[in-house]
């Protein structure tokens, strides 16, 4: 069974840049959620993603925005990149709305 | 509106005594769902528990317990005789039926050899 996988693991950008991060879900799993954690923080729901329609989202801006295509895999899309957009961007699958959530190992994005 | 608590920022014990963190939760839903997570130093979160809102029943899994109050919204977490291994910060979530999961501010947990 192949876990949740995200990439790429670490990632610097400059202010006002744009950023595509990438989830790999757990075989099986048909929902995805994103989450960001800020240093010292619990993880902030970002949005999830059930069988290709958004499902729910937490209190981002619109430049926040994700996809997730057939095979279940996900993108999770941020413009104009600001200083406080850096963290660590979790990835997590789950085989319903409700269910456990399998987390990659995230990536850490730094915004200069 | 979804709110989950954690009073306890951080949480030192000697090894082998035993020590519970604490969760406090809102919510306007009558269905729910209470998650605890662990999150060790190597930093990937890894899912201990998930209850749904019409079970109350207390659960025992090893060492690790929770207990579920409906009446005081609560969702504590004790570890018995603790190990060094579980020094981790750990974390309470609760889910709507929406799917949005919240999660608290976690809870450090520093076990002392």
């Amino acid at each position: 069974e192949t876990g949740v996988t995200q990439s790429p693991t670490h990632l610097i950008k400059t202010r006002g840049q744009q950023v595509t991060l990438r989830c790999s879900s757990q075989s099986g799993h048909n929902t995805v959620s994103w989450y960001q954690q800020a240093l010292g923080q619990g993880p902030q729901f970002i949005f999830q993603y059930y069988r290709e329609e958004e499902n729910g989202r937490g209190n981002f801006p619109p430049r926040f925005s994700g996809l997730q295509f057939p095979n279940y895999s996900s993108e999770l899309n941020v413009n104009a990149l600001e200083l406080d957009d850096s963290a660590l961007y979790l990835c997590a699958s789950s085989s319903g709305t409700n269910e456990k959530l399998f987390f990659g190992s995230g990536t850490q994005l730094s915004v200069l | 509106a979804q709110k989950v608590t954690q009073a306890q920022t951080e949480i030192s014990v000697v090894e082998k005594e035993d020590v519970t963190l604490d969760c406090v939760y809102e919510t306007r839903d009558t269905t729910y769902y209470l998650f605890w997570y662990k999150q060790p130093p190597s930093g990937e979160l890894v899912f201990l528990i998930r209850r749904n809102s019409f079970d109350e029943q207390n659960e025992i899994s090893g060492r690790y317990s929770w207990n579920f109050q409906k009446s005081t919204s609560s969702f504590n977490f004790t570890i018995t005789a603790s190990q060094v291994v579980d020094s981790a910060v750990y974390f309470c979530a609760l889910s709507e039926a929406k799917g949005k999961i919240i999660f608290g501010k976690g809870t450090r947990l520093h076990i002392l050899p």
